[in-house]
Formats: C-alpha cells, sequence, structure tokens
C-alpha cells in the first residue's frame, strides 16, 4: 500500500502523560501535514512542512505539542502532558510540493484522554 | 480569519440528486476541494476545482463555483446508498487548507 499511514491507531492515555504519533506520507511528497478533528466538526490545520522544514504552525498548537520531520520523509506529532481536551483523531496528509493541489490523507489516530 | 460554512444534514432519496453547499470567506483561494469522509475512516479527495474555473464534472460529481459569491457546490447524481457519508469542502491558497464541518449526507431508500 502506498497510500499514507499513520501509527498507531488508536491510543488511550491517562491525563498528564506524553504521547508520540507517527506519520508516513506517500513516498516523494515533500509537503505533510497535521491536522485534529474532533467529533462532528472539520480537520482543523495543526501544523505542516515541507521536506524537514516546519513552515507554518496554528495558534491551536500549544506549548504542549511538538512535530518533526528530521528527514523530510516521516514525521512525529508528540503532545506533551496531555489534558482531556486533547482527546481527538490526528489526521495526517501529503502532498507533492507543484501547488500541493491534491492532498491526501492517512486513517488518522485516535487519541482518548482519560 | 478564514472561513467555511456548510449546511449540517441533507437527505435525499436514492435515485435522486443531491446537491451540498459550501461558502467560503478567503478570497486568495487557489483551489476547493470536495472530500468524503465515511464513518471510521480518514478522508478521501473526490474533487476539486481551480478557482478560475466555474464547472468541473467528473462521472456522477458536477461542482459549481461562483467566485464572485464565495460559494461553492457539490451534486452527485443518481445518489446511492454507498454515498452516505460526510462531506467536507475544503479551500487552500496552496499552503494552508481551512476544511468546513462537514454535511452529512443520508439516502434513503
Amino acid at each position: 500500500d502506498t497510500g499514507v499511514s499513520q501509527d498507531p491507531r488508536h491510543k488511550i492515555t491517562k491525563r498528564g502523560q506524553n504521547v508520540t504519533f507517527r506519520c508516513d506520507p506517500i513516498s516523494e511528497h515533500n509537503r505533510l501535514y497535521w491536522y485534529r478533528q474532533t467529533l462532528g466538526q472539520g480537520p482543523e490545520f495543526l501544523t505542516y512542512f515541507q521536506n524537514e522544514a516546519q513552515l507554518e504552525k496554528s495558534r491551536l498548537l500549544s506549548d504542549r505539542f511538538s512535530a518533526e520531520r528530521p528527514k523530510g520523509s516521516f514525521s512525529t506529532l508528540e503532545i506533551q502532558r496531555t489534558e482531556q481536551g486533547d482527546s481527538a483523531m490526528y489526521l495526517c496528509a501529503s502532498s507533492s510540493g507543484r501547488g500541493g493541489r491534491e492532498q491526501f490523507f492517512g486513517p488518522g489516530t485516535r487519541l482518548t484522554v482519560l | 480569519g478564514e472561513d467555511v460554512e456548510q449546511s449540517l444534514f441533507l437527505s435525499v432519496r436514492e435515485g435522486d440528486s443531491s446537491v451540498i453547499n459550501c461558502t467560503y470567506t478567503d478570497s486568495s483561494s487557489t483551489y476547493l476541494y470536495w472530500y468524503k469522509q465515511e464513518p471510521g475512516a480518514g478522508l478521501q479527495l473526490l474533487t476539486y476545482i481551480f478557482s478560475n474555473m466555474d464547472m468541473k464534472q467528473d462521472q456522477r460529481l458536477t461542482v459549481l463555483l461562483n467566485k464572485k459569491d464565495k460559494h461553492l457546490s457539490l451534486r452527485i447524481a443518481d445518489t446511492q446508498t454507498g454515498d452516505s457519508a460526510i462531506y467536507f469542502c475544503a479551500e487552500s491558497n496552496g499552503q494552508n487548507f481551512v476544511f468546513g464541518p462537514g454535511t452529512r449526507l443520508s439516502v434513503l431508500p
């Protein structure tokens, strides 16, 4: 399968713990995006990378959130000191650099903070 | 900031046409998109339109864009039960993507 993959698909954690999610984009896609989706809402943009450079971060991305894409391929999203309000689906998407017209989404990681 | 609005629910009978509407505020939008999301699944890109076009047709899907009114619609011809899902409108200026809240389409037999 050459689509976007995310790991894990589900994560249950206790409040205050740190969690890390991984996204593997479609190979040769140089743009990678992270979104958060809560029930009944559309995806909300968190951040995006062009190659290894993090070019934009949303105001939604508090200091507890950090994302990396060290080699310009896979990316990780870490949430420190999780709060119940962090419970959501975290979606990753990738696109090619030529205008990024077509953005392809992974299946998401569902985070539940108890 | 940019905003994308959609009606939240639509019910149609199998075989009828569905029309899902969307409005957006960002006048610098370059591309406008329609995504489909089925329960427990990620978003699937259905189609997109460049902002200098006013219509795009792809099999049962027709996208209409009124750039002056910042209004986008998706028409699904001969709607089937498999079309039941949430449909998201999104706009992009080539870097950011802003999504609407989604329209839940229910197809009645």
